[in-house]
Parts: structure tokens; sequence; C-alpha cells
């Protein structure tokens, strides 16, 4: 079965400072690889995806991610961080292939942007 | 669309009371699942439906939790009897096949006293 890791809990950064949130994961087939956000109290919003294609997806909000086949990594990415980025993280992998669309999360990254 | 949505947004129960988790996902979605979020756990996948039908429910932690999806339009969580542990952030998801995100509802806040 597909997983997801993100090995840090908790990510600091000072605004206007380049971060990065971590993600490997782990899959039998192709990869369907997913970020999502999650504010206090809410339900989490879709961020960007990579399916297929550059390895380099652009998503919400200033966000990017890049795919690496041969780490297994999905880093998530932003040149220039804001305090209102402040929030959950979350990785997701789907297996891209008919029959299997259980959609399996990393356990999230806390990240903290301050002025 | 209004997106996914999930009722009740807080919940109370007493332990050993019955608790329904109800969802009614996007229009013309065929995927439906269903999270729990806890601090200690993360996100766990508790059951995913393809189509109204149970594909995978291997992450329903015991007997007293079950789901139904008894058409397109809505699925519930049922938890009987309920227990302190059961406690958390439950969400249900849903999406198209293929490439697509999920969407998730609001989630419903459960607690068990």
């Amino acid at each position: 079965a597909q997983s997801v890791a993100q090995p840090e809990d908790q990510v600091n950064v000072a605004e206007g400072n380049p971060l990065t949130v971590k993600c490997t994961y782990s899959v039998s087939g192709n990869p369907y690889l997913f970020w999502y956000v999650q504010y206090p109290n809410r339900g989490l919003q879709f961020l960007l995806k990579y399916i297929t294609g550059d390895n380099l997806v652009k998503g919400s909000y200033g966000f990017e991610a890049e795919f690496n086949k041969s780490q297994t990594s999905f880093h998530l990415k932003k040149p220039s961080a804001l305090v209102s980025d402040s929030a959950l993280y979350f990785c997701a992998v789907r297996e891209g292939r008919l029959g299997n669309n259980d959609m399996r999360f990393g356990a999230g990254t806390r990240l903290t942007v301050k002025p | 669309d209004a997106g996914v949505i999930q009722s009740p947004r807080h919940e109370v129960t007493e332990m050993g009371q019955e608790v329904t988790l109800r969802c009614k996902p996007i229009s013309g979605h065929d995927y439906l699942f269903w999270y729990r979020q806890t601090m200690m756990r993360g996100l766990e996948l508790l059951i995913y439906f393809n189509n109204n039908v149970p594909i995978d429910d291997s992450g329903m932690p015991e007997d007293r939790f079950s789901a139904k999806m008894p058409n397109a339009s809505f699925s519930t969580l049922k938890i009987q009897p309920s227990e302190p542990r059961d406690s958390a952030v439950y969400f249900c998801a849903t999406f198209i096949r293929g490439n697509t995100e999920a969407f998730f509802g609001q989630g419903t806040r459960l607690t068990v006293v």
C-alpha cells in the first residue's frame, strides 16, 4: 500500500524567507501527489498536485512543489513566506492506476512564519 | 456547488451512545472517503466508497464503526457504542475518478464524555 512521510513535525521560518516542507512517498506504481493546507477548525484545502509532465508544479498562494522520482520526494516550496502561510500542511499520495484510489496522507507539518 | 457538506459540525455525546455522522458529496463525485484526525495519529483513512460500494474498510478501527452509502448523494459513519477514545475530527472527502484532487468537508468534531 502507498504511504507518505513528512519528516518534520514543525517548520519555523521568518517572513520573507524561502520555505520548504518536506515529503517523501512510497507507491508500487506511478504516484499522484498532492499538497493540502489546513487552517484552524477548517477542512483541508487543496494547494497543488503532480500527475505527470513537468516536475515543477505551481499551485495556489504562490506555492510550488518539485517531483523527484529518484528520491521519491515531493517537497513543497515558496520563495518568500508570509505570516498568513502559518498552518498545517499535508502531503498525500494516490497510486495512479485503475482500481486503486485510496489516498494516504502524511502526519502533517506545522508551518510557523514569524514576522 | 456548495462543496462537501458534513453534519453536524460539532457533536458531544455520552459514552455508550450511538453517534451518526453525515456527508453529502459534491454532485457527480464517484469516490467518497471518511478520515479521522487526532493529534496522536494524524489523518487516518477509515473507509472509502466508489459508486456507493465500499472498496476498502481496513482502516475502520473496530466493529463499533460502520459506514454506509445508500445512494450517490449521502453517506453515514456510525459509531455504536461510542467511547471517549473515539473523540476526534471526522472528515469526509470526495473526488471524481482519475487524476483529480479530493475536496474535503469542514469536518465533524466529535467529543465523547
